[in-house]
């Protein structure tokens, strides 16, 4: 069964610019979740879909991020525009039905931002 | 607000050297403790859920018992394999992790 997905792995923009990233959950995963991890810090709680409807985005920095999930399915985060602080690792983690069910992590996705 | 700390935050441990990690933990209501793997580069990778207190789960050189306050991961003669940052986080409103702890096995 293939894990959870995030493309691309690395992205290396300019203050200003916009970013999207993706995550695929694990197939018939209702559960995706959005994380980040700055320089060295732990890992922050961004939002919580369940299948295409936020269930909880009280993690979401600011205005500039923008979290969609199509049909239940993938996810994406964009990032309009990117700031300096933005700079991290983006996680994107999958569970099943109930709230405290097991997440699974994808690799992440380093974001720079210059 | 819910809170993780966990300690030490870093390890150096001899190959068959046993030892504990601790992660201590404020929330309100909690709903479930995890202990989650972590190699440079790579995403967490989940090791255990832990529910209630008393409650203990075990997975080869690896076992994780929890409080009311704390969770401790025990490693029992660990190997070089085991290097990693081992993360503890925990359910209430929402996720909430630790700092984690950098754990290097030396041979």
């Amino acid at each position: 069964e293939a894990g959870v997905t995030q493309f691309p792995s690395h992205s290396v923009i300019e203050k200003g610019q916009t970013v999207t990233l993706r995550c695929d959950p694990i197939s018939g995963h209702d559960n995706l979740y959005w994380y980040r991890r700055v320089m060295g810090k732990e890992i922050k709680f961004l939002l919580h879909f369940v299948k295409e409807s936020k269930q909880d985005e009280s993690g979401m920095p600011n205005n500039r991020f923008l979290a969609e999930r199509t049909g239940g399915t993938y996810s994406t985060l964009k990032v309009q525009p990117a700031e300096l602080e933005d700079s991290g690792v983006y996680f994107c983690a999958s569970s099943q039905g109930r709230v405290a069910d097991t997440q699974y992590f994808g690799p992440g996705t380093r974001l720079t931002v210059l | 607000e819910d809170q993780v700390t966990q300690s030490p935050e870093a390890l150096r441990l001899q190959e068959g050297e046993s030892s504990s990690l601790n992660c201590s933990y404020t929330v309100s209501g909690l709903r479930g403790l995890f202990w989650y793997r972590q190699d440079p580069g790579k995403g967490p990778e989940f090791l255990f859920t832990l529910y209630s207190a008393g409650e203990e789960k075990e997975k080869e050189r690896l076992k994780a018992t929890l409080t009311k306050k704390e969770s401790f991961l025990h490693i029992t003669a660990p190997k070089p394999e085991d290097s990693a940052t081992y993360l503890c986080a925990v359910r209430g409103q929402n996720f909430v992790f630790g700092p984690g702890t950098r754990l290097s096995v030396l041979p």
